[in-house]
């Protein structure tokens, strides 16, 4: 199994300012994904944060916004960049071996409000 | 593209009663199926999966099976407990897209003494 950390748990952030949220496993992972979950929905898929490169990001979701960094198997980061109170939301990172029978692993999250 | 429909809650149950969540699912391959659950307070952990058709996923006493057919992952437990109050969410993933879950909307479990 994985523990996945997150920081910071919460926080409350003013509009245009940007926030980095670190996410760090207790073991070597093969995967790691960033998701979000906003106000009374469910979770959405940000990106697959790739170790040494640029991460993979789903529909809607850009780097220039969202930029995230994994240097190594254990660590990633995702800042959410010039935020508005639309971004208020719960980030959440996960991990895995990605493998067929492998258990992808949440951290509990980063609730962040934009004021 | 590919969605996943469950049961709005909040679900209200007593001790030892029967629950059900139903889910359904859209995809466009043969995806695998699962059922994850946030405790209060604490991460999401998956609870349970089904990898095929027919298969029954079953932990901690829920259980669910893939029904291709009728396109459903329903979740249930014979008797729950206080401390199965929860959000349960039903999420697929298509078989080239491990990792990557599509989540249904989640559905509060309230259990009450």
């Amino acid at each position: 199994s994985a523990v996945i950390s997150q920081k910071p748990s919460r926080d409350i952030c003013q509009r245009g300012t940007s926030l980095t949220i670190q996410c760090q496993v207790d073991s070597q992972v093969t995967m790691m994904f960033w998701y979000r979950q906003q106000p009374g929905q469910s979770l959405t898929l940000i990106a697959t944060a790739n170790q040494g490169s640029e991460a993979t990001y789903e529909s809607g979701f850009v780097i220039d916004k969202f930029p995230i960094s994994r240097p190594n198997l254990t660590f990633s980061t995702l800042t959410v960049s010039n935020m508005s109170p639309e971004d208020s939301s719960i980030y959440l990172c996960s991990g895995g071996q990605g493998v067929p029978s492998g258990e992808l692993f949440f951290g509990e999250g980063s609730r962040l409000t934009v004021l | 593209g590919d969605s996943v429909t469950q049961m709005e809650g909040p679900v209200t149950l007593s001790e030892e009663a029967f629950l059900t969540i139903n889910c359904t699912y859209t995809a466009t391959g043969y995806p695998s199926l699962f059922w994850y659950v946030q405790y209060p307070g604490e991460g999401l952990q998956l609870l349970l999966k089904a990898t095929k058709a027919d298969d029954k996923g079953s932990n901690k006493g829920f259980e669910a099976t893939y029904r291709k057919e009728t396109t459903s992952f329903h979740l249930e437990k014979g008797s729950v407990q206080v401390s199965d109050s929860a959000v349960y969410f039903c999420a697929l993933s298509e078989t080239d897209s491990w990792g990557k879950l599509q989540f249904g909307a989640g559905t509060q479990v309230v259990v009450t003494p």
